[in-house]
């Protein structure tokens, strides 16, 4: 069954903008992924976020994270023509941490 | 080093052909995984391999045999595949499985099965 899902399912800006990218899941979790994949290739990951916290930065992102209402977000800032790519949310299966479930993933798209 | 490496980038087989997917990474991870990845869909577990020993099937066909000769490498066996078998196949390792832990991925192989 499909844990995370993602919208929107794809996302077009500008150069500079900021994008936006929502994820919602089912059951309770530990931690939560966000996994970039530039076309056809492997994954990058990009932040872990665990349950016991609301808010995680790296560089351009910033990642929030609402067990209340079991979705996390992720917010890239100022975004660079690079930074097109697919993006995943992945959480983990309740009896093993390492069995990720990704999200359908949003398609951002930044252009020049 | 940081690489997940996967060999070969491409691979193209007939149905009663017999092939092997490599994977390899010298981080020091104990826990290797295959993943299969449809166009435009997000990635699904096959394997994990926790120290060697496998630790997950999820349910995958016997016509993929995956194979754990040491801490470094995995294989990934390919046998009388299906037309609907053609993917992106991903290898991914981490430190454990005990996590949480971030997952690293090789650059995959992409299979068309004729």
């Amino acid at each position: 069954s499909q844990q995370g899902e993602e919208d929107p399912q794809a996302l077009s800006i500008q150069e500079g903008e900021n994008a936006t990218m929502n994820c919602s899941y089912k059951t309770s979790i530990n931690n939560l992924q966000w996994y970039r994949q530039n076309s056809g290739r492997g994954l990058v990951h990009l932040i872990l976020i665990r349950s016991n916290e609301r808010e995680k930065h790296s560089g351009r992102l910033r990642v929030t994270l609402d067990t209340s209402k079991k979705s996390s977000s992720l917010l890239i800032t100022a975004s660079r023509a690079a930074d097109t790519a697919s993006y995943f949310c992945a959480t983990p299966g309740r009896t093993s941490g390492s069995r990720l479930t990704f999200g359908e993933g949003t398609q951002l798209t930044v252009n020049p | 080093d940081t690489e997940v490496t996967q060999t070969p980038k491409h691979l193209v087989m007939g149905m009663t052909n017999k092939k092997s997917l490599k994977c390899e990474q010298h981080m020091g991870h104990r826990a290797m995984y295959w993943y299969k990845q449809k166009a435009k869909k997000p990635p699904e577990l096959m394997f994990v391999y926790s120290y060697e020993k496998l630790s997950i099937n999820e349910s995958v066909p016997s016509r993929f045999s995956p194979e754990c000769p040491n801490s470094s490498l995995l294989n990934l066996h390919l046998h009388a595949l299906q037309p609907e078998d053609s993917a992106l196949y991903l290898c991914a390792s981490s430190q454990g499985t005990e996590g949480p832990y971030e997952q690293y991925f090789g650059p995959g192989t992409r299979l068309t099965v004729t």
